[in-house]
């Protein structure tokens, strides 16, 4: 069964400043494609970035960027230029090519000080 | 056009009372998935739909549980004889054919069983 682990529960930057969130996952599959979501306290689950695993480049999109290891099974998310409003959990997700349901780590929550 | 929608917004309810959640999927979006969040944890899969079939429905905790979807439009998820551990937040999902594993999350509902 596909795992998603991401191992820091809580993570603190300072405005303008970079934060990097990690993400492992576990999987036998060699298609599949990881998410990142955002989720303020709104509980509106927002897509943040993807990735499919065949593709080699890191997705960026603006601020957001990710770290993709497929041989580590590693997919971290860096968010620069930390702004108040990315104060929300963060959480990793996976799923195998042409599946139906995500696989969710247990979310990060990010604090932005001003 | 609008985004997935589900109502109530919040729910409570006493333990031993049926309930039902409704998810109104984005327009056009064939596929529709239910997952449940418990505080401060990551979203479980519940059930998919593909039209008005479910082909997998291994999520679903128990058969207190049910839900059905009327053609490629409104899902409904009911729980029979609430119980306390019931209490969570229930997010709805969908998906375009042609982007199948990209999911769009509605707000969710907020049950609460007391």
């Amino acid at each position: 069964a596909q795992t998603v682990t991401q191992s820091q529960p809580e993570m603190s930057v300072q405005e303008a400043e970079t934060v990097t969130l990690s993400c492992t996952y576990d999987t036998s599959e060699s298609d599949y494609y990881l998410f990142w979501y955002k989720q303020p306290p709104s509980r509106q689950m927002i897509l943040v970035i993807r990735q499919e695993a065949y593709k080699q480049q890191n997705a960026t999109e603006n601020r957001f960027s990710v770290n993709f290891q497929k041989a580590a099974k590693s997919f971290s998310l860096k968010i620069s230029d930390s702004q108040l409003g990315d104060a929300a959990m963060y959480f990793c997700a996976y799923i195998k090519a042409a599946g139906n349901k995500l696989t969710f780590g247990g979310g990060t929550r990010v604090l932005v000080k001003p | 056009g609008a985004g997935v929608s589900q109502s109530p917004s919040n729910k409570v309810t006493e333990k031993g009372k049926d309930v039902e959640l409704r998810c109104d999927p984005i327009s056009g979006h064939t596929a529709l998935y239910w997952y449940r969040q418990r505080l401060g944890q990551g979203l479980e899969f519940l059930i998919y739909f593909q039209g008005n079939s479910a082909p997998d429905k291994s999520g679903l905790p128990s058969d207190r549980f049910s839900a059905e979807r009327t053609g490629e439009s409104v899902s409904t998820l009911t729980i029979q004889r609430t119980q306390q551990e019931d209490s969570a937040v229930y997010l709805c999902a969908s998906t375009p054919q042609w982007i199948q594993e990209t999911q769009y999350f509605g707000p969710g509902t907020r049950l609460l069983v007391l």
